[in-house]
């Protein structure tokens, strides 16, 4: 069974600042996605990442996926409260998505 | 026009009722998809539906049946209520069934309360 973990579970910044969360799995990603879930919505993809080391860039928001495409991380440039949410990273394990616990973000005004 | 709906967006009912949920897509997508958000936002997968395939995640009860009347639907029936049903149930669909690229749109989820 494939587990994926995901860092820091919460996250509280100030509108502007910049930061990274981190998605890691046990066991070899066959592709890696992350999703943005707003409360009262459901998850929205952001991106796809399928080759080791690679780099995808969305606006202020930048995906990397790890070289031995066993962990991933997203970064975000100037923070700003629209970007609140939960973030999920997935992958397509056995027949099915797997998908992370999530890290809450809050991004004050 | 929404893509994937589900009704109703809430539900609070008594333990041992029998209730469905309901979902639709308008994507002409081929697969759908049901799944549990628990309180700790957990989001596990409870079946996919593709051409008549059903995959069932073997740690749902057999309380819990999909049930599709055509493509663009796919409903979940809940038979004899628990506590720990609770939770937020999210319909979705994708154009095949993964993996690499298949993107998944999710509709707005289903929140039930069972007292």
């Amino acid at each position: 069974t494939q587990l994926l973990e995901q860092s820091p579970q919460f996250l509280s910044i100030q509108e502007g600042e910049n930061l990274t969360v981190y998605c890691n799995s046990s066991s070899v990603f066959s592709s890696l996605q992350w999703y943005r879930q707003e409360p009262g919505e459901g998850p929205v993809l952001l991106v796809t990442v399928v080759t080791g080391g690679e780099v995808k860039k969305l606006k202020r928001l930048t995906f990397q996926f790890g070289d031995a495409r066993k962990d991933s991380s997203l970064h975000i440039t100037a923070a700003q409260p629209g970007d609140t949410g939960l973030y999920l990273c997935a992958d397509f394990y056995g027949q099915n998505f797997v998908f992370g616990p999530g890290t809450r973000l809050s991004v004050l005004p | 026009d929404t893509a994937v709906s589900q009704t109703p967006k809430y539900l609070v009912t008594q333990m041992g009722n029998d209730k469905s949920i309901k979902c639709e897509q308008n994507l002409g997508h081929d697969t759908m998809y049901w799944y549990k958000q628990d309180s700790k936002k957990f989001l596990k997968i409870m079946f996919s539906y593709n051409n008549k395939e059903l995959i069932i995640n073997e740690t749902v009860p057999n309380r819990f049946s999909p049930k599709s009347p055509d493509k663009a639907h796919l409903n979940l029936h809940i038979n004899s209520l628990e506590l720990g049903d609770s939770a937020v149930y999210f319909c979705a669909s994708s154009q095949g069934r993964g993996p690499i690229t298949d993107t998944q749109y999710f509709g707005p989820g289903t929140r039930l309360t069972v007292l």
